[in-house]
C-alpha cells in the first residue's frame, strides 16, 4: 500500500517565479494538509483541503494557494517566490474524523525541497 | 495561542543509555498530544500519541505520558540504539481534524 507520494523531490527556482508541488494521499485518506518546514525548524501549517475545498488555513500569505482534485490528490502553488520560501514542503494525508481513537493522525510524504535563488 | 516547547538539541547519547526529551505545551482544554520522528531524508512518522490526561502512548520502546497538571508529554526510552538517531517532534492538536502544531524538533545522535 503506497503511502503519501510527493513530486518533485527537489527543485530550484529564482525569485519572482512560480512553483507547483504535487501530492497523492495515502489510499483511503480524504484530507490533505500542507506544511512548510524551514531548516532546523518544526513544520508550519499552511492549509488543509477536504472535498476539494480549503478547510483551514495557517498564517501564510495569499501567494500560497492550493487545490484538491476529485481523486483526493492535491497541489500547492506558490507565486512570486521569495528567498524566504526556501524550505521543505511536506504533504500529509488523513481521514476526516480521525482514527479509531478519534485522534487526527497524519501520514506524511518525504517532502519537496524548494530552493529559491 | 496554542504552542509546543521542546528541549533544544542536539542530544548525544551512547548506545543503551536512557533517553528523555522534554516537551511542554500551552493549550486550553484537552488537546491530543503526539510525538513524530523524522529519519534522514524521510518524512515525519507518527511515533506515539495520547488523547486524554494520564494516557500513556508507547511504541518501539518509546513512552510518553500525558500530564495535564504539568502540561507535559516527555518522551522516554530505557535503552537507545544507533538506529534511533533522528529528529523528534512533539506536537498537539486542539480538536479532531484541526491543524497540528509542532515544536521545533530535537535532534538525537546515538553513538555506538
Amino acid at each position: 500500500d503506497a503511502g503519501v507520494t510527493q513530486s518533485p523531490t527537489h527543485l530550484i527556482k529564482t525569485r519572482g517565479q512560480q512553483v507547483t508541488l504535487r501530492c497523492s494521499p495515502k489510499s483511503g485518506h480524504d484530507t490533505v494538509s500542507w506544511y512548510q518546514q524551514a531548516l532546523g525548524q518544526g513544520p508550519q501549517f499552511i492549509f488543509q483541503y477536504y472535498e476539494e475545498e480549503e478547510r483551514q488555513r495557517g498564517n501564510f500569505p495569499d501567494r500560497f494557494s492550493g487545490h484538491q482534485f476529485p481523486n483526493y490528490s492535491s497541489e500547492l502553488n506558490v507565486n512570486a517566490l521569495l528567498l524566504g520560501d526556501s524550505a521543505l514542503y511536506l504533504c500529509a494525508s488523513s481521514l476526516l474524523g480521525g482514527d479509531a481513537s478519534g485522534a487526527n493522525v497524519l501520514t506524511f510524504g518525504a517532502g519537496s525541497r524548494l530552493t529559491v535563488l | 495561542g496554542n504552542s509546543v516547547t521542546q528541549m533544544e538539541g542536539p542530544v548525544t547519547l551512547s548506545e543503551e543509555a536512557f533517553l528523555t526529551i522534554n516537551c511542554t505545551y500551552t493549550a486550553t482544554g484537552y488537546p491530543s498530544l503526539f510525538w513524530y520522528v523524522q529519519y534522514p531524508g524521510e518524512g515525519l512518522q507518527l511515533l506515539l500519541k495520547a488523547t486524554k490526561a494520564d494516557d500513556k502512548g508507547s511504541n518501539k520502546g518509546f513512552e510518553a505520558t500525558y500530564r495535564k497538571e504539568t502540561t507535559s508529554f516527555h518522551l522516554e526510552k530505557g535503552s537507545v540504539q544507533v538506529s534511533d538517531s533522528a529528529v523528534y517532534f512533539c506536537a498537539l492538536t486542539k480538536n479532531r481534524d484541526d491543524k497540528i502544531i509542532f515544536g521545533k524538533g530535537t535532534r538525537l545522535h546515538i553513538l555506538p
